[in-house]
């Protein structure tokens, strides 16, 4: 069966810090990756997508960048944190575009920046 | 632009009641519509999914219907429990692309 990573669950740092998040996925092939951020009573925001290895879409311009130097593991970066970057950072993946099926997120990281 | 508008923002029920949650969308060119269920500082997990071919979906104790004219969309919950307590997520997406549009949930308590 297929599963999804995400770490860390929690994570506090200050403004100007860098910040890497990662995330993997197992049992499954060549999945479609995105990060999503969801504000506090707020839906969630795609902030970037992939479809294969080092091919990233961009959907808002922001602080954050991601890459996908596996197949399977999607990392979300920042080189400056902001403390608008403060959210819940969901990661999720699917084998066809959402259009056609569901997404299978993972269990998030929360993220405050002080 | 697709926005997405969930309604009520929160809601309180005592155990056993039948209840309703809503979503409309602006924009009626979407393939498919969707709930999740996202229980508190957790991920979300997909409840039913519905085709904009279809009117509605059903799994157990949930019924969601779609009405892609109007832009409408509800979640019937049936006899509902206190494991039912979660934020309920609406989300639409486009014919084959990637950017899923999300509501801002409904809050649910169910009262034990």
């Amino acid at each position: 069966s297929q599963t999804i990573h995400q770490w860390p669950a929690t994570l506090v740092q200050p403004v100007g810090s860098p910040l890497s998040l990662e995330c993997t996925v197992e049992g499954t092939s060549n999945p479609n990756l995105y990060w999503y951020r969801q504000a506090a009573g707020r839906g969630l925001q795609l902030l970037f997508y992939s479809v294969g290895i080092g091919q990233i879409s961009s959907e808002v311009p922001q602080n954050l960048s991601a890459s996908r130097p596996q197949d399977r593991q999607f990392i979300l970066s920042s080189k400056k944190l902001l403390l608008s970057d403060s959210g819940f950072y969901l990661c999720a993946w699917s084998v066809l575009p959402p259009g056609a099926e569901t997404q299978y997120f993972g269990p998030g990281t929360r993220l405050l920046v002080l | 632009k697709q926005e997405v508008t969930q309604i009520p923002a929160a809601l309180s029920v005592p155990e056993g009641e039948n209840l309703v949650l809503n979503c409309s969308f602006t924009d009626s060119a979407i393939y498919n519509l969707q709930w999740f269920r996202q229980d508190p500082g957790k991920g979300l997990t997909s409840l039913l999914l519905i085709q904009s071919s279809q009117r509605e979906q059903t799994s157990g104790r949930l019924n969601a219907s779609l009405d892609k004219s109007s832009g409408r969309s509800t979640l019937y919950i049936a006899a509902s429990q206190p494991g039912d307590s979660a934020t309920y997520l609406c989300a639409v997406s486009p014919t084959g692309g990637f950017k899923t549009i999300f509501g801002a949930g409904t809050r649910l308590f169910v009262k034990a």
